[in-house]
Order: C-alpha cells, then sequence, then structure tokens
C-alpha cells in the first residue's frame, strides 16, 4: 500500500537555489495538500488543490508555487528558497476537499520531506 | 495568535494507565475536532474526530470528549500501550460554504511517553 509517496525525503539547499517536492498518491483522491511542520509548532496548509486543475493559497503560500499535474500529482516548488524555509513538509490527499475527518474523507499524509537551507 | 493550543509539550504515563491529553481553541467557529497521531519519521495519521454537535466520541481504547463552552477537548487513551508513545496532534475546522480545503489548524503537539 504505497498511499501517498513523497520525493525526496532529505535535502539540502544553498539560499537562492530552486527545488521541486514532488508528491504522488494513489487512492484516486480528488484532493491533494501541501504542508510545513516547523520545530515545536503544528503543521500548517500551504496550498491545496480541492481537485485536478485547482489550486489555492492555505495559510503559508508566500515563497512557493504549485502544480496539480494530474490526478494523481502535485508538486511544490521553492523558486529561490531561504533559510526560513527550513521545515518538514507533508504531502497528503483525501477523497474530496471540504470537511476533514467526516465519515470517508480522512485526509492521509506522506511520510515528510526534510529540507534543510544554508 | 494561536488557535489550537496544546499547553503540554510531553506527557509521561505508566502501561495501562490512562493517558489524558489536551487541547483549547480560541475560534468559536470551529465546529469540527480531530486528533492525529504521529511516529518520528512518518506522516500523521488520523484518529478520532467529533463534531460539535456532540460531546464524546468514542473508538476502541480512544475517546474524545469536547466542552464547548470551555473551548476544550480531551482524549483520552485507556489502556495505555507502549505502541501509544507518539506526539499528539489537535486539530479543527470551520465550516465552509462553497467547497475548499476547509484546511485545519494545528496544534503544536503533545509528546505521549508511556513507560512500561
Amino acid at each position: 500500500n504505497a498511499g501517498v509517496t513523497q520525493t525526496p525525503k532529505f535535502q539540502v539547499l544553498k539560499t537562492g537555489q530552486s527545488m521541486t517536492l514532488q508528491c504522488a498518491q494513489d487512492m484516486n483522491h480528488n484532493s491533494m495538500y501541501w504542508y510545513r511542520q516547523d520545530p515545536g509548532m503544528g503543521l500548517r496548509l500551504i496550498y491545496y488543490s480541492a481537485s485536478e486543475g485547482t489550486t489555492d493559497k492555505g495559510e503559508v503560500p508566500n515563497g512557493y508555487n504549485v502544480s496539480r499535474l494530474n490526478k494523481r500529482e502535485f508538486s511544490l516548488r521553492l523558486e529561490s528558497a531561504a533559510p526560513s524555509q527550513t521545515s518538514v513538509y507533508f504531502c497528503a490527499s483525501s477523497s474530496r476537499g471540504g470537511r476533514q475527518g467526516v465519515s470517508g474523507n480522512t485526509i492521509y499524509f506522506g511520510e515528510g520531506s526534510w529540507l534543510t537551507v544554508v | 495568535d494561536q488557535q489550537v493550543k496544546q499547553n503540554s509539550p510531553s506527557l509521561s504515563v505508566q502501561e495501562g494507565r490512562i493517558s489524558i491529553l489536551n487541547c483549547d481553541y480560541t475560534n468559536s467557529m470551529f465546529d469540527y475536532f480531530l486528533w492525529y497521531k504521529k511516529y518520528p519519521a512518518e506522516g500523521p495519521t488520523f484518529l478520532i474526530s467529533i463534531s460539535s454537535i456532540k460531546d464524546k466520541n468514542e473508538d476502541g481504547r480512544f475517546t474524545v470528549f469536547l466542552n464547548k463552552s470551555a473551548k476544550h477537548l480531551s482524549l483520552h487513551i485507556v489502556p495505555s500501550q507502549p505502541g501509544d508513545s507518539a506526539v499528539y496532534f489537535c486539530a479543527a475546522s470551520a465550516s465552509m460554504s462553497g467547497g475548499g480545503a476547509d484546511g485545519l489548524t494545528f496544534g503544536k503537539g503533545t509528546h505521549l511517553i508511556i513507560q512500561p
């Protein structure tokens, strides 16, 4: 059971470099999300995609872009990395947008990508 | 300004005893609450949820209690087992019309340690 797969798991970037975090889900989910978790903090929503072809900003979108390539894949791009973007990034998916946790709409998370910007 | 607060960064409980994890919220628009469990180097996994129309929801060893007047919820684990050692996140959401992510607001988490 692959579920939600993120790559890479670990990455070190220099300030100003760009990179893309890849995410794919095999559960035929419509909605996908990118969260970040900073030390001692809860997860914060960066961007989400309610369905294929749509993307919207979350709580902390500055410095990021996303692409919903198809139903399975949702990528997160850092165009010019900054030390403030050092974090653990989690991709997630759910069968539909809207209320999380309602029966049949549980959100599933990937294992996380550890990104350090020096 | 934190809207979901978990004031205990860590909690240590003996195996077999009850674990009680607490969560407070400030946004009165929140009407759905969830608990997630997270092991190191893994993503969070959904544990249990409760709607604001209820004051209790039970699933096996896990029970969530909601006190709306106090804007407080708690997760009870009985009996606690070694595999319960993890970080537990409280999360909340507010009703939205017109779809959208209905994104979750997470607390900082409580690290539960079950001692043998």
